[in-house]
């Protein structure tokens, strides 16, 4: 099974700032690499698929890029409704894989 | 708009079997899509469990296939998971989503709390 490894698992940032969450892919997996947001209580939002394509009626504050292996999500200008958790998940090979989340707080 | 429902017993006792229905609205499961079912364990590790295709073919992760069965009554619009000799690390929380041709999921249900305990 391919390996997604997240990271940070938690961070805390303050309104209007940007921050970075990582994903880095066990194996080579062609861009083929989604985004997720999951507010407390609510079912997971798809932000990004295919590395940096945004999902429609998600904010362009959200971007997504790759280098190699590794794949990044970006927020830029944080916003109070950001918080929550945020997960990577591999669409290249079955069994689909998820990294293991990162919770983004707003101080 | 699309929605979907996971419904079933929140409890379930050890070497039981677990099941849920996911019903959905807003688009008809035979018209296009795969149809997965995802589990996120306390700790908040995620895991794919498989999919029902519209044409009715299933895809499931290996580490589950011999306990797991996912099928549909399309009369109803819903899909169903079954998965067998549960034992406590079946504990999750289970969701219910549509699968796009990239293998990303574009909709979720709500998700739904199982507990296997006796």
């Amino acid at each position: 099974d391919i390996q997604m490894t997240q990271s940070p698992a938690s961070l805390s940032a303050s309104l209007g700032e940007t921050v970075s969450i990582e994903c880095l892919a066990s194996e080579d997996i062609y861009s083929n690499l989604a985004w997720y947001q999951q507010k407390p209580g609510k079912s997971p939002q798809l932000l990004i698929y295919y590395a940096s394509s945004l999902q429609d009626g998600v904010p362009s504050r959200f971007s997504g890029s790759e280098s190699g292996t590794q794949y990044s999500l970006e927020i830029n200008s944080l916003q109070p409704e950001d918080e929550g958790d945020y997960f990577c998940q591999q669409s290249y090979k079955f069994p689909l894989t998820f990294g293991s989340g990162t919770k983004l707080e707003i101080k | 708009e699309i929605q979907l429902q996971e419904s079933g017993p929140g409890l379930v006792k050890p070497s039981q079997s677990l099941s849920l229905t996911c019903s959905v609205t807003g688009y008809t499961i035979t018209s296009g899509y795969d149809w997965s079912w995802i589990r996120k364990f306390p700790g908040n590790k995620m895991e794919w469990m498989g999919y029902i295709s519209n044409s009715g073919s299933t895809n499931y992760n290996p580490s589950l296939k011999i306990r797991i069965s996912i099928t549909r009554d399309t009369s109803k619009n819903q899909f169903f998971l079954q998965l067998n000799s549960v034992t406590t690390e079946d504990t999750a929380t289970y969701y219910c989503a549509r699968e796009d041709n990239n293998y990303v999921m574009d909709a979720w249900g709500q998700g739904a709390s199982v507990t296997v305990s006796s």
